[in-house]
């Protein structure tokens, strides 16, 4: 099954400032998912965006995704130190897989 | 609703040992899957299970196996621990039906010694 490579693997802001991450893929999906890790611990979901979708919004949170490109992204806003975390993206790619593919996700650090 | 829950949390284990993690899903959570993950191969899937059946099982050798109970706990056992075994073991539940969208627990983190 495919994996979701995500870009960069490690990113380095300031508190307030956005910080935008990407998620490239190489087969059909039926949706994409974005999940939150903070240090060693399990993973929390944040969002989910169909194939059908373009754009997606949960409070701070923003996520495309380009099907004909095969990628996605996802921006955070006004950073908070708390965002301090590991991003994944995660493949649905449906047809009864029963699984979510995870790429290897990159490592936010907000600095307050 | 309580959240997914693993037992244990931390576990250290000689090489050749065998191990079985336990997981515990959201109540009305039918599907719980496990995740191996590493620093050097990240998340990697090991298996589904859903009303006591595994649906679909990654590439793991065989001393990797799980079941699952009729109140959809499930176990995962792995047999004569390697070194590369060490790593946090990670369940998730899902409802049934689609999207399929999964509730993690906090994981185990397996040493092997």
């Amino acid at each position: 099954s495919q994996q979701g490579e995500e870009d960069p693997q490690a990113l380095s802001i300031q508190e307030g400032e956005n910080a935008t991450m990407n998620c490239s893929y190489k087969t059909s999906i039926n949706n994409l998912q974005w999940y939150r890790q903070n240090s060693g611990r399990g993973l929390v979901h944040l969002i989910l965006i169909r194939s059908n979708e373009r754009e997606k919004h949960s409070g701070r949170l923003r996520v495309t995704l380009d099907t004909s490109k095969k990628s996605s992204s996802l921006l955070i806003t006004a950073s908070r130190a708390a965002d301090t975390a590991s991003y994944f993206c995660a493949l649905d790619s449906g047809a009864g897989s029963y699984q979510l593919t995870f790429g290897k996700g990159t490592k936010l650090s907000v600095i307050p | 609703k309580a959240g997914v829950t693993q037992t244990p949390r931390y576990l250290i284990k000689t090489r050749g040992q065998q191990v079985t993690l336990s997981c515990s899903p959201i109540s009305g959570h039918r599907s719980v899957s496990w995740y191996q993950q590493t620093p050097g191969q990240g998340l990697q899937f090991l298996f589904e299970y859903f009303s006591e059946t595994q649906r679909n099982k990654g590439n793991f050798p065989g001393r990797f196996s799980g079941r699952q109970f009729s109140n959809s706990r499930s176990e995962m056992n792995v047999s004569t621990l390697e070194l590369g075994d060490s790593a946090l073991y990670l369940c998730a539940s899902s409802l049934p039906g689609l999207p399929y969208e999964q509730y993690f627990g906090p994981g185990t983190r397996l040493t092997v010694t």
